[in-house]
């Protein structure tokens, strides 16, 4: 069963840094892109970052860019998210996901990461 | 990086047809045959539904179907059923990013 993991989220304060990770199981994980996407409280989804399957190559949405790191152990089958200088507009449900070709075909259940003092 | 057009909410009756629109401009939309749409149920995590502007998924339903023109991408549901009733989300490339749209409530009365 193809199924991805979420886990890392908590609360932190403004300014502070957190590592979200995701585990990957049920797929080759070394041959897919992988991607952040997000949900603030009851709003809509929205793109994180993206990252080639060989971690070569990452792409951030311009709000996370200077902040956000993603990277990936495709030795260990997973996906991380470092989320540094952290702001209350980023408190969301932070969601792993699977693409295939250009849709994001299997999603974390999410994790919660919530900013405040 | 602006968020796509969608419509607050829709709604439709049972057996009828609803449609979701999604509008964005030639950077995204317009610009790619990228468009893929996303179920949300409540608490649930998105399901894809269609993506390629037009094409489903192994396992949706053949009542849901996407297509486009210019700058807005659309997504039809016929035959609404009861558990159609989520939020529908649709997403496009933008070179090098990808932008959501704001969702749409779909009720079914």
């Amino acid at each position: 069963e193809v199924q991805l993991v979420e886990s890392g989220g908590g609360l932190v304060q403004p300014g502070g840094s957190l590592r979200v990770s995701c585990a990957a199981s049920g797929f080759t994980f070394s041959n897919y892109w992988m991607g952040w996407v997000r949900q603030a409280p009851g709003k809509g989804l929205e793109w994180v970052a993206n990252i080639k399957p060989d971690g070569s190559d990452k792409y951030y949405v311009d709000s996370v860019k200077g902040r956000f790191t993603i990277s990936r152990d495709n030795a260990e089958n997973s996906l991380y998210l470092q989320v540094n200088s952290l702001r209350a507009e980023d408190t969301a449900v932070y969601f792993c996901v699977r693409w295939q070709g250009n849709m994001m075909v299997t999603w974390g259940q999410g994790i919660v990461a919530t900013v405040s003092s | 990086q602006s968020a796509l057009t969608q419509p607050r909410s829709v709604s439709g009756s049972p057996g009828q047809s609803v449609t979701i629109s999604c509008t964005g401009t030639s950077s995204d939309v317009g610009g790619y045959n990228y468009v893929s749409w996303y179920q949300q149920h409540p608490g649930k995590a998105p399901k894809v539904m269609i993506y390629d502007v037009s094409k489903r998924p192994s396992g949706v339903p053949d009542r849901f179907s996407g297509s486009k023109s210019g700058n807005t991408a659309s997504l039809t549901i016929s035959g609404l059923q009861a558990e159609d009733e989520a939020d529908y989300y649709c997403c496009s490339y933008a070179g090098s990013h990808w932008v959501f749209g704001g969702g749409t409530k779909l009720t079914v009365l």
